[in-house]
């Protein structure tokens, strides 16, 4: 079973630039989250999605971010436009219906310069 | 105060050592407790998941949580290189978000 995949792996930008990450999680899994990792931190929630809605997004900035997950599977996080304090990796989870266990995809790190 | 916490460390030990990793946190809510291994440039792997104050064991690893003192350890026996990596500890209640502790980064040295 392929795990969950996410591309790029690597981002560098410059500051005021957009970017965009992408997420496909694990066949049949319905809840997706997008997590940020700052360095030496754990995973913080950015949003949660169950199939193609977002049922928390509070901590999402969303004066520059912006999630989608159209047609309930696939992920796109966007940030536009970048500042330096992005910096940081870009997790994206899945988890089957009735589970609480989260796959972690390896993640998107983004320089922001 | 953070919600979880731990001992950022670095921690190094010797291979086949004993190795005690431990968490607090604040909100007595907290139901459900949860041990990751991050490995460089890899995303968080669910270790053990537990939802009740003891021990539980698989394998090499122990999960022991105080519910009373809000305190949560991971033990690992007969520790390994392989072993070597950072360890986030992570707590929810039964209908909220995960909230992970920083980690503790730990070398294994053959």
């Amino acid at each position: 079973e392929a795990g969950v995949v996410q591309s790029p792996r690597y981002k560098i930008i410059e500051k005021k630039q957009p970017v965009a990450f992408w997420c496909n999680p694990i066949s049949g899994h319905n809840t997706l989250y997008w997590y940020r990792q700052n360095l030496g931190q754990g995973p913080e929630l950015l949003i949660r999605y169950e199939n193609e809605e977002a049922v928390d997004d509070s901590q999402l900035p969303k004066d520059r971010f912006s999630a989608e997950r159209l047609k309930g599977v696939d992920s796109t996080l966007k940030i536009q436009p970048a500042e330096l304090g992005d910096s940081a990796v870009y997790l994206c989870a899945s988890v089957s219906g009735g589970s609480d266990t989260q796959y972690f995809g390896p993640g998107t790190r983004l320089t922001v310069l | 105060q953070k919600e979880v916490e731990q001992d950022p460390g670095p921690l190094s030990v010797p291979e086949g050592a004993i190795v005690s990793l431990n968490c607090t946190y604040s909100n007595s809510a907290f139901q459900y407790f949860m041990w990751y291994r991050q490995y460089s440039r890899k995303g968080p792997e669910l270790l053990m998941y537990t939802y009740s104050s003891g021990n539980k064991e698989d394998g090499r690893f122990t999960a022991q949580v105080d519910k009373s003192s809000k305190y949560i350890s991971l033990f690992i026996r007969d520790s390994q290189p392989s072993d070597s990596a950072t360890y986030l500890c992570a707590t929810k209640t039964s209908y909220d978000k995960v909230i992970f502790g920083p980690g503790t980064s730990l070398s294994v040295i053959p």
